[in-house]
């Protein structure tokens, strides 16, 4: 059974720029989430996704905005880069979101803004 | 509001010794309760999760974990460190409780777990 996939692996930016990373679940995974991670903050909560509905949201600013399609797979966007959006993005996969269920991490997308 | 506190930030110990990774939680009601580890530019790989069943929780790779509601204590043991075992650990809260219908989990600052040959 494939895990959860995120593309690309790593990605440079200039300030300014927009992004958008792309999560696949593992098959029958409605559930999608996104966290970043940084030296500073450590790993916070961005959004999830549950049936192509946003279901809850972190404390981020609009420019990260995502969305999920009928297949499940997620893509998270972030519109005007800044330096201090430099992270890992994980996403992670349920079968239902939340609870005890737990979740299934991607190997990350490791995004750098010069 | 769901938080964690990780008590020590980096715990060394020698191959072939035990582990104990502190975690205190605090929430409002019954809570789901995850370790997770991540490996040097890796993601996060679960290890061990408490969901109101056995308060003694057994995970992968010879780790298991004590949920104590008296202490709000979810601490990760393992008899005998090995090698393979260095990396950075998270113990996680989650904000849903059982079944629940949010994926937000809260993580801890992590532990980074050093093994000394």
């Amino acid at each position: 059974k494939a895990g959860v996939t995120q593309t690309p692996r790593y990605l440079i930016k200039t300030r300014g720029q927009q992004v958008t990373l792309s999560c696949s679940p593992i098959s029958g995974h409605r559930s999608v989430s996104w966290y970043q991670q940084t030296p500073g903050q450590g790993l916070q909560f961005l959004f999830e996704y549950f049936s192509e509905t946003q279901r809850n949201k972190g404390n981020f600013p609009g420019r990260f905005s995502g969305r999920q399609f009928s297949n499940s797979r997620s893509e998270m966007n972030v519109s005007t880069l800044e330096l201090g959006d430099s992270a890992l993005y994980l996403c992670a996969s349920s079968s239902t979101g939340g609870g005890s269920y737990g979740y299934t991490f991607g190997s990350g997308t490791r995004l750098t803004v010069v | 509001a769901q938080s964690v506190t990780q008590l020590d930030s980096h715990v060394s110990v020698s191959e072939g010794t035990p582990v104990l990774l502190r975690c205190n939680y605090s929430s409002s009601y019954s809570p789901s309760l995850f370790w997770y580890v991540q490996h040097p530019n890796k993601g996060l790989q679960l290890l061990l999760k408490y969901t109101s069943a056995a308060t003694l929780v057994k995970g992968i790779n010879g780790f298991e974990a004590e949920f104590k509601k008296s202490e709000t204590s979810f601490h990760l043991t393992k008899p005998s460190a090995h090698m393979s075992d260095a990396a950075e650990y998270f113990c996680v809260v989650s904000d849903g409780g059982y079944g629940g219908s949010q994926g937000n989990l809260i993580f801890g600052k992590g532990t980074k777990l050093s093994v000394k040959p």
